[in-house]
């Protein structure tokens, strides 16, 4: 069966510290990948796209990279701090006709 | 204007009722979408419309009826609905269904009684 999943689903770290989040997925050959953030009661926000001819993307603190031999993303926020505490979600398009199907999330605290 | 605006934001309806949800975005996105979410969980694909038109249905039950009566605004029809659909619905647009980031609203917090 197909299958998205987060490594964890929380994950707690001391600020100032790297946040690293895990996605894999089985039996899909997505042409890219998507990561979210999730607060409480909000709608997700988009965070990052890497397609599959991309090893690596950055944004300000935040990396992401895709392995689509392994068939695995990595997330990663550095220099973490408490205001980065949510849920991260990765998101897939199965279909890439817009079947955009989410993992299960990671919640990841930050602590002062 | 970057924002999906959906209304209301919170919504109890008894299950005899009839309702609607709506949402509305002004990107000029050519593709839409509702999900479900139940708490702790991730978002759940419930319909997707391309270029107005209906073009996912994930097997949805025929008491949520989707209309797309332009580019711009997204309806969810609801009816006869149990407590079990209580959930946060979400609407999502992008710029076509293709390769790129979905823009999410901030959900409508339904209460089924």
């Amino acid at each position: 069966s197909q299958k998205i999943e987060q490594n964890s689903e929380a994950l707690n770290i001391q600020e100032g510290k790297t946040a690293t989040l895990t996605c894999n997925y089985t039996n899909y050959s997505p042409a890219y990948l998507q990561w979210y953030r999730q607060d409480p009661g909000r709608g997700p926000v988009f965070l990052l796209l890497i397609r599959e001819n991309e090893k690596e993307k950055r944004k300000e603190r935040l990396k992401v990279t895709f392995d689509t031999t392994l068939k695995q993303s990595l997330f990663h926020i550095t220099a973490s701090q408490p205001a980065d505490s949510a849920t991260y979600l990765c998101a897939l398009d199965i279909t890439q006709g817009g079947k955009l199907i989410f993992g299960q999330g990671t919640e990841l605290s930050v602590k002062p | 204007d970057t924002e999906v605006t959906q209304t209301p934001k919170h919504l109890v309806m008894g299950m005899t009722n009839k309702k609607s949800l709506k949402c509305e975005q002004h990107m000029g996105h050519r593709a839409m979408y509702w999900y479900k979410q139940k708490a702790k969980k991730p978002p759940e694909l419930m319909f997707v419309y391309s270029y107005e038109k209906l073009s996912i249905n994930e097997s949805v039950p025929s008491r949520f009826s989707p209309e797309c009566p332009n580019s711009s605004l997204l309806n969810l029809h609801l009816h006869a609905l149990q407590p079990e659909d209580s959930a946060l619905y979400l609407c999502a647009s992008s710029p076509n269904v293709r390769d790129t980031e979905a823009f999410f609203g901030q959900g409508t917090r339904l209460t089924v009684v």
